[in-house]
């Protein structure tokens, strides 16, 4: 069974920009988690979707943003990149609430 | 005070020991418990997961939750140089969906 894979690996942005982050969970899981680790602040949760809805949120401003479709594929978005956006952003699927299993990330550097 | 609290090590062992993790939460809310260990750049991998109080056991590793404590505990037994990582507890609540909370981790290094 393939894991749970994330698009792009890597990515360099300047400030101001927007990105927007993929995340294809593992094949019949219906949430998706997303969380972002810095060395600084760890691992903190985003927010989570379960069924095309968000079924709860972390405490990050609006600029970052989330959405999944029918097929449980989730992206991220985070509008107006500012230096400290800088982080490894993980998601994590699982079949409904319990177990969670990560992607290697997306390593986002904004400079 | 954070919610979740792991010591950042590292904690350097001997191949062969047995390593023993130690995190403390104060939500007492939480429900069930999991660790995950982490490769250099890469992304968490799943240990162990658990919602009671008591023992439970995976091969080498031991995970030991005390809700009255509230202190959670990993032992890996007949460490190797591959154990070497960052292990991080992560806690949740079922009202809160899939929204997990990190301890900051812990980094293990098994000397050969």
């Amino acid at each position: 069974k393939a894991g749970v894979t994330q698009t792009p690996r890597y990515l360099i942005k300047t400030r101001g920009q927007q990105v927007t982050l993929s995340c294809s969970p593992i094949s019949g899981h219906r949430s998706v988690s997303w969380y972002q680790q810095t060395p600084g602040q760890g691992l903190q949760f985003l927010f989570e979707y379960f069924s095309e809805t968000q079924r709860n949120k972390g405490n990050f401003p609006g600029r970052f943003s989330g959405r999944q479709f029918s097929n449980s594929r989730s992206e991220m978005n985070v509008s107006t990149l500012e230096l400290g956006d800088s982080a490894l952003y993980l998601c994590a699927s699982s079949l409904g609430q319990g177990e969670q299993f990560f992607g290697p990330g997306t390593r986002l550097t904004v400079l | 005070q954070k919610e979740v609290e792991q010591d950042p090590g590292p904690l350097s062992v001997p191949e062969g020991a047995i390593v023993s993790l130690n995190c403390t939460y104060s939500n007492s809310a939480f429900q069930y418990f999991m660790w995950y260990r982490q490769y250099s750049r890469k992304g968490p991998e799943l240990l162990m997961y658990t919602y009671s109080s008591g023992n439970k056991e995976d091969g080498r590793f031991t995970a030991q939750v005390d809700k009255s404590s509230k202190y959670i505990s990993l032992f890996i037994r007949d460490s190797q140089p591959s154990d070497s990582a960052t292990y991080l507890c992560a806690n949740l609540i079922k009202a809160a969906g899939n929204k997990l909370t990190f301890g900051g981790g812990t980094r293990v290094l098994v000397k050969p």
